[in-house]
């Protein structure tokens, strides 16, 4: 009875270099939808996957930033040239189905800091 | 198309209520409400649908005013474990989520 898992739990970077983060959904979830949480702040969306597919890349924050899930389950957040600004908590969540009318279940999220 | 919370936050003493709201400027699908507690992932707690259905597994009961986009979560005789910021999210288009800025409830003895 796993959750959602996020690797690694913590990042440091120094500014510039590129960066992977990684998500395990629940098994059989279709639905994958990242998030970004900067101290103190609110929940920011990134991106959305339903199974292999991003319907929705609008809240990627720059071209930095790209997204992809393979075999409909894991899934990859890479920054690259990474800036400070980039210095959050980077939390995934999967859902059962791809409309809103499912809960959302979120992972423990990664700490991401850039020197 | 971030939605709009009120209050930013409010303090509570044990037993006491609380209302937190949630209105958007676009038509909404559904409502969802989650809360965070400091150093942990955010955690459901219900949905309102169109149409009135709801889900959620929480003593905690809310509203959903399509009309006027609106969102309501009551909290009521608030507990030590209510702590935590709490969010509503919106999904506007069907297809994703936008959440806002989160109210801070703390809850004392």
């Amino acid at each position: 009875g796993a959750g959602v898992s996020q690797s690694p739990s913590n990042k440091v970077t120094e500014k510039g270099k590129d960066v992977e983060l990684r998500c395990d959904p629940i098994s059989g979830h279709t639905a994958l939808y990242w998030y970004r949480q900067s101290l103190g702040l609110g929940l920011e969306f990134l991106i959305y996957f339903q199974g292999n597919s991003a319907p929705d890349k609008s809240g990627l924050p720059s071209d930095r930033f790209s997204a992809e899930r393979t075999g409909g389950s894991v899934s990859t957040l890479t920054i690259q040239r990474t800036q400070q600004e980039d210095s959050a908590v980077y939390l995934c969540a999967s859902s059962p189905g791809g409309t809103l009318s499912y809960e959302q279940y979120f992972g423990p999220g990664t700490r991401l800091t850039v020197t | 198309q971030q939605p709009v919370q009120s209050p930013q936050a409010v303090i509570l003493r044990e037993g006491e209520d609380a209302v937190i709201n949630c209105s958007s400027s676009k038509a909404l699908y559904s409502v969802h409400w989650y809360r965070q507690k400091h150093g942990e992932a955010p955690v459901f707690l219900m949905i309102l649908l169109k149409g009135g259905e709801q889900k959620g597994h929480e003593k905690i009961s809310a509203s959903f005013n399509e009309k006027k986009q609106q969102s309501s979560l009551y909290l009521t005789a608030s507990q030590l474990s209510y702590s935590g910021t709490y969010f509503c999210g919106t999904d506007p288009s069907g297809n994703d989520m936008r959440f806002g800025a989160g109210t801070r409830l703390t809850v004392k003895p």
